[in-house]
């Protein structure tokens, strides 16, 4: 069974930075590119980036560009989130998926981020 | 990037009922349109990928169609479990985007 379980979130002031994992378990890693989703509360869906299996390739929303870093480390079978220069638009629950044949299929519960003073 | 416009916002209707959900791209996406539910506090679910394929353990009261940048996802009889937002996604160039979502709700 994949699980996807997303750590890190919680309150920071903005300007901070928070890293939020995600531990993936019941596939084999090296294989999936892997996104982070977030969704603001009471909004949509907005994707954030994606890095490929064996982390040569990355892509961002011009959102988060230049501040957030996607990364993984297959050893582990986890994936990463660093965000630094967070503001109040970051606040959001981030979900990490798993891409399969171009889509979304597999999902984490998610993990509130909130930026706030 | 390529916006997604879901219309209607909101749709109101009874169990069994049938529902049309639409997804208009601001270019083609080809048939590279997938559609999640979402309902409260749960992460998303795929439903239908490739515009048209139900993902794994959908039931088949679901059903996608379109290609180029007018799509729809087809409920033919809604169940209770069915009341919930859906998007649309495309995944034919970055950044992947989303649209804003339809909600089906009860009547």
């Amino acid at each position: 069974e994949v699980q996807l379980v997303e750590s890190g979130g919680g309150l920071v002031q903005p300007g901070g930075s928070l890293r939020l994992s995600c531990a993936a378990s019941g596939f084999t890693f090296t294989t999936y590119s892997m996104n982070w989703v977030r969704q603001a509360p009471g909004k949509g869906l907005e994707w954030v980036s994606i890095i490929s299996g064996t982390a040569n390739t990355m892509y961002y929303a011009d959102s988060v560009k230049g501040r957030f870093t996607i990364s993984r480390d297959n050893a582990k079978n986890s994936l990463y989130l660093q965000m630094n220069s967070l503001s109040v638009e970051d606040t959001a629950v981030y979900y990490c998926a798993r891409e399969t044949e171009r889509f979304l299929r597999d999902w984490g519960q998610g993990t509130l981020v909130t930026v706030s003073s | 990037e390529i916006v997604l416009t879901q219309s209607p916002a909101t749709l109101s209707l009874s169990p069994g009922e049938g529902a049309t959900l639409s997804c208009r791209a601001s270019q083609s996406v080809s048939s590279f349109l997938g559609w999640y539910q979402q309902k409260p506090g749960q992460a998303p679910r795929l439903l239908i990928y490739d515009a048209s394929n139900r993902a794994t353990g959908i039931p088949a009261r679901f059903s996608g169609s379109g290609s180029g940048t007018d799509f729809t996802l087809t409920i033919s009889s809604l169940e209770p479990e069915d009341f919930a937002v859906y998007y649309c996604q495309q995944r034919s160039s970055w950044p992947l985007t989303f649209g804003g979502g339809t909600k089906v709700e009860i009547k």
